[in-house]
């Protein structure tokens, strides 16, 4: 049972436009949500993270959106570069010991 | 700040043989993970340690693989005996206490 989805295994962008990547959750008790960039050989690197108690986290040229009655957080990237390139991984915790439940991942390529 | 150190980067073994791997985390961080990620997955926790003691081992399959972070600071990762569907990528992350997980290089297992 996937708790947390992200249903778009890739995504193409052209450089310069925005990136939208987007996650779904299913556990209602979760309360931290995070976005992680993986190149290919490395592990993951955190992106930007966002607090139930939020709506909006802004870093940069990233953003993450969190809508907690429809379970769905997205990450906007803009304008998006070519180095950007990457699989990105939406997790989700909950609970004390703040085990990390995680996506598939998204796999965006942004090209010149 | 250096980051979370693994080795070694590359493993091949044959089924039913062992191995082990190694994982130095960020200097302070109180808790660390590993994981275990197939392609095409996202990470999925196998242990949880908290300074020496273990927090989570629920998805550890204790029957092949164990691990030990017996001084509180470095760990090991050990799969005895190995089968095919072991290989993967093995990573390693650490954590202040509860915190946003930072994760090494990794380590890819491949069984034949």
């Amino acid at each position: 049972d996937q708790q947390v989805k992200q249903n778009s295994p890739s995504l193409s962008v052209q450089e310069g436009r925005i990136s939208i990547l987007n996650c779904d959750y299913t556990n209602s008790m979760f309360d931290y949500f995070l976005w992680y960039k993986k190149y290919p050989a490395e592990g993951p690197t955190f992106l930007i993270s966002i607090s139930s108690i939020k709506d909006k986290n802004e870093d940069g040229r990233f953003t993450v959106f969190l809508n907690k009655s429809a379970k769905h957080l997205s990450l906007h990237i803009v304008p998006s570069q070519p180095g950007d390139s990457a699989v990105y991984f939406c997790a989700a915790s909950a609970g004390n010991n703040r085990k990390l439940i995680w996506g598939l991942g998204t796999s965006l390529a942004v090209n010149p | 700040e250096a980051g979370v150190a693994q080795s070694p980067r590359y493993k091949i073994i044959e089924k039913r043989q062992s191995v082990a791997f190694w994982c130095n985390p960020i200097s302070g961080h109180a808790t660390l993970y590993w994981y275990q990620q197939i392609l095409g997955q996202g990470p999925k926790l196998l242990i949880q340690f908290q300074n020496n003691g273990v927090v989570d081992d629920s998805q550890l399959p204790k029957d092949r693989f164990s691990a030990e972070r017996l001084k509180g600071v470095d760990s090991t990762l050990k799969i005895q005996p190995a089968k095919l569907e072991d290989s993967a990528v093995y990573l390693c992350a650490s954590s202040r206490l509860l915190g946003t997980q930072y994760f090494g290089p990794g380590t890819r297992l491949l069984v034949l």
